[in-house]
């Protein structure tokens, strides 16, 4: 049973434009929520977070949404650049309990 | 770098076989993670320790076993291996053991078993 889910396994952008990453979630007890980067041949790298009381967090060109009635979270990036081009990993927790990755999305950032 | 090291980068054995993969979290983490990533899966959690301590289990199979040392670092024991075993193994650690924690990743083992 997929808690998190990315149904999207791969998404191309024009450079300058923007990029929409999706997630959705089954379990209504998450509370908190990330978004990690992965280039090839790299581990995971921490992006943005979002806590569960909050809608919106926004760092530089990076910002998630939160709707919770809907269970769904997005991760908009503006303007895209070609050095985005990775997998997105959206992961949701439950206060002090583990931490559930989705699939991941690849996102293709074209110059 | 994260400042999480991982040894080996990576592994080739044969079914049937027991391996060891090493972690080293980062300087002042006490949480360390095991994660599994196969061919086009996300990252699925095996299991985590806090201080020494097992703190938390996904679905880790029988054959997988894991520890944390006194001096924070953990290894992950796979045995019996099978060909569906061949996957990215990551270790990530965290300074605390909420979710809301940060993890930081090493670059991860490839194993592949023959």
């Amino acid at each position: 049973d997929q808690q998190v889910k990315q149904n999207s396994p791969s998404l191309s952008v024009q450079e300058g434009r923007i990029s929409i990453l999706n997630c959705d979630y089954t379990n209504s007890m998450f509370d908190y929520f990330l978004w990690y980067k992965k280039y090839p041949a790299e581990g995971p790298t921490f992006l943005i977070s979002i806590s569960s009381i909050k809608d919106k967090n926004e760092d530089g060109r990076f910002t998630v949404f939160l709707n919770k009635s809907a269970k769904h979270l997005s991760l908009h990036i503006v303007p895209s650049q070609p050095g985005d081009s990775a997998v997105y990993f959206c992961a949701a927790s439950a206060s002090y309990d583990k931490v559930i990755f989705g699939p991941g999305t690849s996102l293709s950032v074209i110059p | 770098d994260s400042g999480v090291t991982q040894t080996p980068k990576h592994l080739i054995t044969a079914t049937g076989q027991r391996v060891t993969l090493r972690c080293s979290p980062r300087s002042g983490d006490l949480s360390v993670y095991w994660y599994q990533q196969s061919l086009d899966q996300g990252l699925q959690f095996l299991i985590q320790y806090y201080n020494g301590e097992e703190r938390a289990k996904g679905n880790i199979l029988e054959r997988f076993s894991a520890q944390q040392f006194p001096d924070l670092h953990s290894e992950l024991n796979l045995s019996s291996l099978e060909l569906g075993d061949s996957a990215l193994y990551f270790c990530a650690s965290s300074v605390g053991i909420a979710g809301d924690n940060e993890q930081f990743f090493g670059p991860g083992t490839r194993l592949t078993v023959l």
